[in-house]
């Protein structure tokens, strides 16, 4: 089946920094990704739609210029978390749609975000 | 608007036991159905899916079968094992090509020997 890479797995970083996660479709094209996050004992809550080539389509309540993404290419979508706080810590997650459809979405691993 | 509603975890049982974890949903049209399960320091992993009434998703002794009469999902195992410990997701999308998942709030399982 379709694989997605996410990296990193985990990043530490400090208050006022900014952070990039990738999230890359290695053996199929991705024109949709999809980014979550996933609150400690809770459920994955979608963030946004990566379109490539277009403007994300962000979840109500979510803040586009907090959390930036960039779909520049049809194997690569990248979330940036801009001016982290230590609320923004959490576990990230993209997905895309497995292209044959014979297995609904693939996920990344995950990145585990700690913000000190 | 969607949902999906889950049985609260944590969930423990011991090795060789039966399981039970009660999905039902609320969507407009005819959803597609799925359980993904997470296992410790990784992502999600599709487990099984259903796409329209009456089917029957299974996969590594698990299954969980589309009732569209009472809109549940629930999935099922009849004998667990300690490699079964994980966080299982029931989910599903409005419609198969509508691309947004909605998933339940997670159910925590652990298996002890």
């Amino acid at each position: 089946g379709a694989v997605v890479s996410q990296h990193p797995s985990r990043v530490i970083c400090k208050s006022g920094t900014s952070v990039k996660i990738e999230c890359r479709s290695l053996d199929f094209q991705a024109t949709t990704m999809f980014w979550y996050r996933q609150f400690p004992k809770k459920s994955l809550m979608l963030m946004a739609t990566s379109n490539e080539g277009s403007k994300a389509t962000y979840e109500q309540g979510v803040e586009k210029d907090k959390f930036l993404i960039n779909h520049a290419s049809l194997t690569l979508s990248t979330l940036t978390v801009t001016s982290a706080h230590p609320e923004d810590s959490s576990f990230y997650i993209c997905s895309a749609r497995d292209p044959d459809r014979t297995y609904g979405y693939t996920f990344g691993s995950g990145t585990r975000l700690t913000v000190v | 608007g969607d949902s999906v509603t889950q049985m609260e975890g944590p969930v423990t049982l011991s090795e060789e036991a039966f399981l039970t974890i009660n999905c039902t949903y609320t969507a407009t049209g005819y959803p597609s159905l799925f359980w993904y399960v997470q296992y410790p320091g990784e992502g999600l992993q599709l487990l099984l899916k259903a796409t329209k009434a009456d089917d029957k998703g299974s996969n590594k002794g698990f299954e969980a079968t589309y009732r569209k009469e009472t809109t549940s999902f629930h999935l099922e195992k009849g004998s667990v094992q300690v490699s079964d410990s994980a966080v299982y997701f029931c989910a599903l999308t409005s419609s198969f090509g509508n691309e947004k998942l909605t998933f339940g709030t997670g159910t925590r399982l652990t298996i002890i020997p």
